[in-house]
């Protein structure tokens, strides 16, 4: 079993539609990470979070320590935002803070 | 969110060559970390490195991987003898030492 599951893997939306993209965990973490990554394979950070809720633009993201998961919400979708959106979630093993992944939600939003 | 950028792109190399991927500094970032993503796999964490020394590796980095800052600048992470299975995008990611870490646009490694 995968210590990181992302789902949906796959999503196709309409624009303008409000999508939910969920990361369930099963190890102890100090923090979960939400990165988008692009067709050309570049990632971008979106948010780092360790409980509750962030907003940024028409992007939230929200966690659940207890419940060990976290999920995206893009409201009104928009072509640009087709990509793939990872979870990573970090703690410290060894001394040193590293990220395991998710294998992705890949989103295609259609005009 | 500053900035880290990696250079090449994009790298072809043939199998059994050796190839340096670098990654630039931020002045304040003492932690740097080389992840790989291997096409239709996700990401994986290969190295971290802390005051010129590596401070956990995963069992991906053989003695085949090296990570080095040469010259106190660029952080490099190099593959000496290169193998068809090493074609991945390598992500560097640089931070203060927290999970604050902040990721490199990738260099695209392809072995032929």
């Amino acid at each position: 079993k995968n210590e990181v599951e992302q789902s949906p893997q796959n999503l196709t939306a309409q624009e303008g539609e409000f999508i939910t993209i969920n990361c369930s965990y099963s190890v102890g973490i100090s923090a979960l990470h939400w990165l988008q990554q692009h067709p050309g394979g570049g990632i971008v950070s979106l948010f780092m979070l360790s409980s509750g809720k962030k907003k940024h633009g028409r992007l939230i993201a929200t966690i659940n320590i207890q419940e060990k998961h976290s999920s995206l919400h893009i409201t009104a979708s928009h072509p640009r935002d087709s990509a793939v959106y990872i979870c990573a979630v970090g703690g410290r093993t060894s001394g040193t803070y590293k990220y395991i992944f998710g294998t992705g939600t890949r989103l295609k939003v259609l005009a | 969110e500053p900035e880290v950028t990696q250079t090449p792109s994009h790298q072809v190399t043939q199998m059994g060559q050796e190839v340096i991927l670098r990654c630039v500094p931020i002045s304040n970032h003492l932690y740097f970390y080389w992840y790989r993503q291997i096409l239709g796999q996700k990401v994986e964490f290969l190295v971290s490195f802390y005051n010129n020394e590596i401070s956990e590796k995963s069992e991906i980095f053989d003695d085949q991987f090296s990570v080095e800052r040469p010259d106190g600048s660029n952080f490099t992470l190099k593959i000496r003898s290169t193998k068809l299975e090493d074609s991945a995008m390598y992500f560097c990611a640089r931070g203060r030492g927290g999970l604050e870490q902040y990721f490199g646009p990738g260099t695209r490694l392809t072995v032929t």
